[in-house]
């Protein structure tokens, strides 16, 4: 059965640091680039960061960038996000999500859609 | 890139065909794809490159482009097509997603 499944959401005060991980089943992620998508409540879906296949690769949305950091351990078919000095507005469910068909052509990356979704974790971030 | 989704809501009989819009601020060569999430569920694929059915869906879902404008289309809505509706736009980093139509039966 394929499937990813998010873990490590929790509860946490504002400047805090959390690490989510994202394990994948039924499927080798090593060849896919993959995605982080969080949605706050209530709110709509808002693309994260995506890191290629190889690690080599790392891209952030504009609230994100230089707070979190997206890796993986092919070895281990895992994905991260280190999530660092959180804000009540990083509260969400936070998706992991493997790009359809992304791939790289020398040293340019290309991204597509998300085919394969995880059920999500919750990141709640509150004093 | 934003993606501009209409309507936000909409309610609908079963059997009606049901139409959703998105439109681009600029440019995306048809790299849309759209989404479908249940209440408490992750989304999930349903079309990409504007008008390719995802493997499964249902033939009752179509999808077209004109310009940067594009439609979704439920042909005959059925009672387990309720759900809030994405877009979402892969021709530039950051990618960015519709605000989502939440469709409800009448």
């Amino acid at each position: 059965q394929v499937q990813l499944v998010e873990s490590g959401g929790s509860v946490v005060q504002p400047g805090r640091s959390l690490r989510l991980s994202c394990a994948a089943s039924g499927i080798t992620i090593s060849s896919s680039a993959m995605h982080w998508v969080r949605q706050a409540p209530g709110k709509g879906l808002e693309w994260v960061a995506v890191i290629s296949h190889d690690g080599t690769n790392k891209n952030y949305g504009d609230s994100v960038k230089g707070r979190f950091t997206i890796s993986r351990d092919n070895s281990k078919n895992t994905l991260f996000l280190q999530m660092n000095s959180l804000g009540t507005e990083d509260t969400a469910v936070y998706y992991c999500a493997r790009d359809a068909r992304g791939y790289s052509r020398g040293w340019t990356y290309y991204y597509y859609y998300m085919d394969i979704w995880g059920k999500g974790t919750t990141v709640a971030v509150s004093s | 890139i934003q993606m501009t989704q209409s309507p936000s809501s909409l309610s609908a009989s079963v059997g009606d065909r049901v139409t959703i819009t998105c439109q681009a601020s600029q440019d995306i060569t048809n790299s849309l794809s759209w989404y479908q999430q249940k209440p408490g569920k992750a989304p999930k694929l349903l079309m990409y490159d504007a008008s390719n059915l995802e493997t499964g869906v249902p033939s009752r879902f179509s999808g077209s482009a004109s310009g940067t404008d594009f439609t979704f289309t439920i042909s005959s809505l059925r009672p387990e097509d309720v759900a809030t509706y994405y877009c979402q736009q892969y021709d530039t980093l950051p990618l960015t997603f519709g605000g989502g139509t939440k469709v409800e039966i009448k």
